[in-house]
Formats: C-alpha cells, sequence, structure tokens
C-alpha cells in the first residue's frame, strides 16, 4: 500500500512569503503529526492532527498552523516566511487514536518530507 | 521538561564490528521509547520500540531495552553492515494522549567494508 506522501518534496521561498505543505498519509489512517528537523535543534515536534482536530502543539509561533481535511490529509502553513525556517518538515500518520501507544497498529509512518529553503 | 541524550557522532565502525549506541532519557512520566533509523534522502522509519521497563525491542538483528532504573535504551547490533549506514533517533512518548515524539539529536553511523 502507498505510504504518506508529502509535496511538494522541494521549496524554495523568500523571506516574508508564507508557505503551504501537503501530507497525505496512509490510507485508513487518521492521525498526522508535523517534525519540524534542522541540522541545530535536530527533530521538534509542531502540531498533531486527528479527526480533523488539532490534538497537541509544540513550542513553535503561531506563524505556524496546520490542519486536517475530513480525508484525514492535512496541510501546514507558515507565514512570514523567515530564513531560520528552512528545513526539512516531516509529516507522519498512524491508525491509532493519540495516546494508543501500546496497542497494536501504534507505529507512526513518516513521510520522505518536504525540504523547504527560505532565502 | 522531557528530553532525550544520545551519544555525538559520527561512529565509524568496520563492517562485522559490534553497534553500541548510548540513549538516555529525562521525563516527566513514564514513556514509551523508540530508535529510529533515517536513510540519506529518507524520512524516519521505526527501527523498534519498547513500551515498558525492562522490555527488549528487537528487529533487523539491532536491540535496545528499557532501563528504567538507568533511564537508558542503549541500541546494539553485534555485527553491523555497509547497509546500516544512517542516522539512528533515539526517541521518547508519554502516554497522556498524545502522541509527539521527544527525539535525540541522532547519531551518524558510518560502516565502512
Amino acid at each position: 500500500k502507498a505510504g504518506v506522501t508529502q509535496t511538494p518534496r522541494y521549496l524554495i521561498k523568500t523571506r516574508g512569503q508564507q508557505v503551504t505543505l501537503s501530507c497525505s498519509p496512509i490510507s485508513g489512517h487518521r492521525s498526522v503529526s508535523w517534525y519540524q528537523q534542522t541540522p541545530g535543534q535536530g527533530l521538534q515536534f509542531l502540531f498533531e492532527y486527528f479527526s480533523e482536530t488539532q490534538r497537541n502543539k509544540g513550542n513553535f509561533p503561531g506563524r505556524f498552523s496546520g490542519r486536517q481535511f475530513s480525508n484525514s490529509r492535512s496541510e501546514m502553513n507558515v507565514s512570514t516566511l523567515e530564513l531560520g525556517d528552512s528545513a526539512l518538515y516531516l509529516c507522519a500518520s498512524s491508525f491509532s487514536i493519540p495516546g494508543a501507544l501500546t496497542g497494536p497498529n501504534t507505529e507512526a509512518f513518516f513521510g520522505q518530507g518536504t525540504r523547504l529553503t527560505v532565502v | 521538561g522531557n528530553s532525550v541524550t544520545q551519544m555525538e557522532g559520527p561512529v565509524t565502525l568496520s563492517e562485522e564490528a559490534f553497534l553500541t549506541i548510548n540513549c538516555t532519557y529525562t521525563a516527566t512520566g513514564y514513556p514509551s521509547l523508540f530508535w529510529y533509523v533515517q536513510y540519506p534522502g529518507e524520512g524516519l522509519q521505526l527501527l523498534l520500540k519498547a513500551t515498558k521497563a525492562d522490555d527488549k525491542g528487537s528487529n533487523k538483528g539491532f536491540e535496545a531495552t528499557y532501563r528504567k532504573e538507568t533511564t537508558s535504551f542503549h541500541l546494539e547490533k553485534g555485527s553491523v553492515q555497509v547497509s546500516d549506514s544512517a542516522v539512528y533517533f533515539c526517541a521518547l512518548s508519554l502516554d497522556t494522549g498524545r502522541r509527539a515524539l521527544t527525539f535525540g539529536s541522532g547519531t551518524r553511523l558510518q560502516v565502512q567494508p
């Protein structure tokens, strides 16, 4: 079956612009999480969605936002881009509901990421 | 807060050598622990996990044991291969109704033939 699909794979934007990244989870998965990966800060949690509701949010400014649609696809948006937003943005999907860490199908499957470069 | 500390890399080994990557954690609750692997140009893949003390996760020859007394989850493999060259991330997640993963900084493994 198809894995987690993130589009686009690469993106170059200018400081001050906004950007929207897309994530299509594995079919049947309803939980989608987003992470930012940078050389300096490593992997940091952005937010998590389940059934179109944001269930958890990391420590990022309000310029970072997201949403989830009824088909579980998710988008994240970054407004007023800064040079420091250059990163690999990873999306992960999971079948289980939030908190079900010990049951079956709890693994989070990651996409290949979107490489955002802000110039 | 919650945090994960991994040994600094890169770790360079010859093929068939024994591998240990240290991981220790700090958590306010009782976490589940994970090892993820990232190959060049790829996303993360779950390598193994453990959800309670003394559990041993294993996969593809890799093993890690959840040690609550030492708050550790060290990754080991008896005989590494060139194809194991990648970046390895230790992570934790608290069973509080939220699935956010807290990652370590990653350890790059380079295996030479």
